[in-house]
């Protein structure tokens, strides 16, 4: 079965410092892999998917950054945070398939930007 | 912005009731789905309804679609207190973005 892991859960870090979030998906070929902010209270951000290695789209232009360096990887990353950047982040994957299906969630990391 | 809209925001209701949420949004879709979030956690998936269907049933759910009013419900029926979550609809325009409503945070009281 498949199953997606994200990491660290809980991040707490100064403004101006770097961040990289890392997501790993299981039991999977070439998944589409995404990346979502979701603000306290708030909906979802689309900030990044992906369809292949190295094949990154953006949704919304920012100082953070995704890579896919690997096929069943996708990682998050800022050189320099903003207060703006505090939120909860989620990683998802679906399948690539002849039509858009679900969307496999990740457990979340809660980033707090001090 | 592609994103739906959730109505209402907050609904509480008692155990054993139906819940219902609606979801507007703005542009041509392929299909829509539902998901929940229990607090502080993934989201997971709940039902997926195409451009071409109009309702859709899955155990106590029961979702709606109106493409000509860009709009959609979900129906919990006979809520339970672990039903308690929020609710968010996704738009699926084409390709492989989804884009997420703001969310409905149920509360059902036992």
């Amino acid at each position: 079965s498949q199953t997606i892991h994200q990491w660290p859960a809980t991040l707490v870090q100064p403004v101006g410092s770097p961040l990289s979030l890392e997501c790993t998906v299981e039991g999977t070929s070439n998944p589409n892999l995404y990346w979502y902010r979701q603000a306290a209270g708030r909906g979802l951000q689309l900030l990044f998917y992906s369809v292949g290695i190295g094949q990154i789209s953006s949704e919304v232009p920012q100082n953070l950054s995704a890579s896919r360096p690997q096929d069943r990887q996708f990682i998050l990353s800022s050189k320099k945070l903003l207060l703006s950047d505090s939120g909860f982040y989620l990683c998802a994957w679906n399948e690539v398939s002849g039509y858009t299906g679900e969307l496999f969630f990740g457990e979340g990391s809660r980033l707090t930007v001090l | 912005s592609q994103q739906g809209e959730e109505d209402p925001q907050a609904l509480s209701i008692q155990e054993g009731e139906n819940a219902t949420m609606n979801c507007s949004y703005k542009t041509s879709i392929n299909n829509l789905q539902w998901y929940r979030q229990n607090s502080g956690r993934g989201l997971v998936h709940l039902i997926l309804i195409r451009s071409n269907e109009r309702e859709k049933h899955s155990g106590r759910l029961r979702v709606t679609l109106d493409t000509s009013k860009k709009s959609s419900s979900l129906l919990i029926t006979a809520s339970r207190a672990a039903d308690t979550a929020s609710y968010f609809c996704a738009t699926v325009p084409t390709g492989n973005q989804f884009y997420f409503g703001t969310g409905t945070s149920l509360t059902v009281i036992p």
